[in-house]
């Protein structure tokens, strides 16, 4: 799985746009892009994944640079309730094996 | 329709004793993972299991540890002989089966803290 790089940690308004970016350079051709969120130590929850075109769904969308070298989490209007750790993966086709780094702590802010 | 359960939510264990975490997956479901997340860390994989077999088990320490997925019940991550550093939250996840995209989405349960005293 290629490796996955995140800032620590990141503040948001809430009502304002999240954007939460991930560099996964070394990519390959097969390898999704994965994002899940950790809220206050429950169990990860998934939010979208995409290969290689924009995908966007009732939670997020996600931008995938020509290259694919790198990507964004748009949070399109962040509340409290999305205060969580934010993790980019890249790996493998399907739900096998996640490799989770550090992610980003994303602090919604009143 | 439930999602993942795991139980115990909570589990304390003396230091020598086993513990016994169980994990349903979603109906349906035939991919069952174990993680596990040590305090103030990210998750770990440690196994990944469809029914009755042990597909990728790299992730787990070479002793006291094991994991099984019987075609009837459960999902069990056992833990022989505990130490404090087994210590952490285990959370189980799964996935259904079929078709490339069917596949890419894990569904995980709220985890098993254990505790060893």
């Amino acid at each position: 799985d290629a490796k996955t790089t995140q800032p620590p940690s990141m503040d948001c308004a809430e009502g304002r746009a999240a954007n939460l970016p991930c560099n996964h350079s070394t990519i390959s051709g097969n390898e999704y892009v994965y994002w899940y969120r950790q809220i206050h130590s429950q169990g990860p929850q998934y939010i979208i994944h995409g290969l290689k075109n924009n995908e966007t769904n009732e939670m997020a969308s996600l931008i995938i640079t020509e290259d694919r070298k790198s990507s964004t989490l748009i949070l399109p209007h962040a509340t409290l309730r999305d205060t969580a750790v934010y993790y980019c993966i890249a790996g493998g086709q399907g739900a096998q094996k996640l490799v989770f780094g550090q992610g980003t702590r994303l602090t919604i802010n009143p | 329709n439930a999602g993942v359960m795991q139980n115990p939510r909570h589990l304390v264990r003396r230091r020598g004793q086993e513990a016994r975490l169980r994990c349903s997956p979603v109906k349906g479901h035939s991919h069952v993972y174990w993680y596990r997340q040590l305090p103030e860390e990210g998750l770990k994989f440690m196994v990944y299991l469809q029914k009755e077999n042990i597909i990728d088990e790299s992730g787990m320490p070479k002793e006291r540890f094991s994991a099984e997925f019987p075609k009837e019940g459960p999902s069990i991550l056992r833990i022989q002989q505990v130490v404090r550093g087994d210590s952490a939250a285990y959370f189980c996840a799964s996935s259904g089966k079929g078709g490339t995209r069917v596949n890419t989405e894990a569904f995980f349960g709220q985890g098993t803290r254990l505790t060893v005293v």
